[in-house]
């Protein structure tokens, strides 16, 4: 069964603390993956789409990296306003299949 | 700026009295989909129209309805909510032209159900 696991459920830091989320996924033909920031009480907001193993994006503090088994979400010198859950999806290419997978999300909270 | 709109924020309602949330679009996507989130949770996807084709996931109870009657609105219809349908309701549209297609979410609907 296809499957997106997120971790740590939670992380806090301190407001400069560089770290790195992760999110791995067991699925057959990943056509992309995605991250999205998600906000108390808001919908989710997209961040990057990741099509294939070594590829890179990158906003401001934040750069996806995607192998063929995971994603990273590093944040460098974070500061309290990147505090939101950060959600990984992933869409694999099967069948013309546009729905994706999400996977539990990991709670961010920067100290100040 | 092109979004997805949701109606309304925030819906409180009785145990058993039917609800209905409403969603719009401006950016013309051919996919809109219903999620329901709870609590540290993922979203759940419920169902989704791939234009007017509409798809319903198994394990969507027979209790949630969906109508789209046009490309720019959707509706979703709880019959009878009951206390365990309290949640965060999330409307998302996406543009499927054959591959990877990131979705775009409205702020969602907290409902609760008294």
């Amino acid at each position: 069964e296809d499957q997106v696991t997120q971790s740590p459920e939670a992380l806090r830091l301190q407001e400069g603390e560089s770290s790195s989320l992760n999110c791995s996924y067991t699925v057959s033909g990943l056509r992309g993956l995605f991250w999205y920031r998600q906000d108390p009480g808001k919908g989710p907001e997209f961040l990057f789409t990741l099509y294939s193993a070594g590829e890179e994006k990158e906003k401001e503090r934040l750069k996806a990296t995607l192998t063929k088994k995971e994603s990273f979400l590093h944040i460098t010198a974070p500061k309290p306003e990147d505090s939101a859950t950060y959600l990984c999806a992933v869409q694999i290419a099967s069948g013309g299949s546009y729905i994706p997978t999400f996977g539990r999300g990991t709670s961010l909270i920067v100290h100040p | 700026d092109a979004m997805v709109i949701q109606n309304p924020r925030y819906q409180v309602t009785q145990f058993g009295k039917p609800v209905t949330l409403s969603c719009s679009q401006t950016l013309n996507h051919n996919v809109m989909y219903w999620y329901q989130q709870k609590s540290s949770q993922a979203p759940k996807l419920l169902f989704h129209y791939y234009d007017k084709d509409f798809n319903n996931e198994a394990d969507t109870p027979d209790n949630f309805q969906s109508r789209r009657p046009n490309t720019s609105f959707c509706f979703l219809d709880i019959r009878s909510p009951g206390l365990g349908d309290a949640a965060m309701y999330l409307c998302a549209t996406s543009r499927y032209t054959g591959g990877a297609v990131e979705q775009y979410f409205g702020p969602g609907t907290r409902l609760t159900v008294t």
